[in-house]
């Protein structure tokens, strides 16, 4: 297993709702990727926080928003929730320096919005 | 954008048996390659990965072979056991300081005992 770790576990929501999820990255990483699983997908790249800073985004709406704290742990925060936000959400650690970009992920939390 | 194409969705094999799962990429940019396994309910788990400047990897019944010409790389596991049933995404992760990644869609492997 991984030093990944997130919380919650499992989340329900209704529409229009705003959820905050978190991460806390393996250690001596700086770097956390944020993704979305739906159902029988693969993992969809939300954005990457690097040093506190983003560091990249996928095709995701501004509603998906995030933050790397110093320690970095991170937050994913999604605002006026879609019933096709439901999904499994992924962070993923890594420690970017060179050509280091070896992901560890996190157990997930899986979110039903109603 | 980086587009992943990834074949077959579904394989079943026998224990014993070979197996091989193919991925397709389209951006040129893209430099770095792994390949993940993930169980029923569980996260996504590196098994193998590779970089732009390799053509092949290896270890133990898992290897890696990438054609960067045709922009193509390959799972291959061999002497397959029923433990190794799980779908499997590959990814291609474009470089660059500020990176992208994109997964393929995944391959749901079934080895009967």
């Amino acid at each position: 297993e991984t030093g990944v770790t997130q919380s919650p576990t499992h989340l329900i929501k209704t529409r229009g709702q705003q959820v905050t999820l978190r991460c806390s990255s393996q250690s001596g990483h700086n770097t956390v990727s944020w993704y979305q699983q739906a159902l029988g997908q693969g993992p969809q790249f939300i954005f990457q926080y690097y040093r506190e800073e983003e560091n990249g985004r996928g095709n995701f709406p501004p509603r998906f928003s995030g933050l790397q704290f110093p320690n970095y742990s991170s937050e994913l925060n999604v605002n006026a929730l879609e019933l096709d936000d439901s999904a499994l959400y992924l962070c993923a650690s890594s420690l970017l320096r060179g050509n280091q970009e070896t992901q560890y992920f996190g157990p997930g939390t899986r979110l039903l919005v109603l | 954008g980086e587009n992943v194409e990834q074949h077959p969705s579904t394989l079943s094999v026998q224990e014993g048996d070979s197996a091989v799962i193919k991925c397709t990429y389209s951006d040129s940019a893209s430099n770095y390659f792994p390949w993940y396994k993930q169980e029923l309910g569980k996260r996504p788990q590196l098994i193998i990965d590779i970089r732009s400047n390799v053509g092949e990897k290896k270890d133990q019944r898992i290897a890696v072979t990438l054609n960067k010409t045709a922009k193509h790389f390959s799972l291959h596991i061999t002497e397959t056991q029923p433990e190794d049933s799980a779908v499997y995404f590959c990814a291609a992760f474009k470089g660059g300081g500020s990176y992208i990644p994109t997964f393929g869609r995944g391959t749901s492997l079934i080895v009967h005992p």
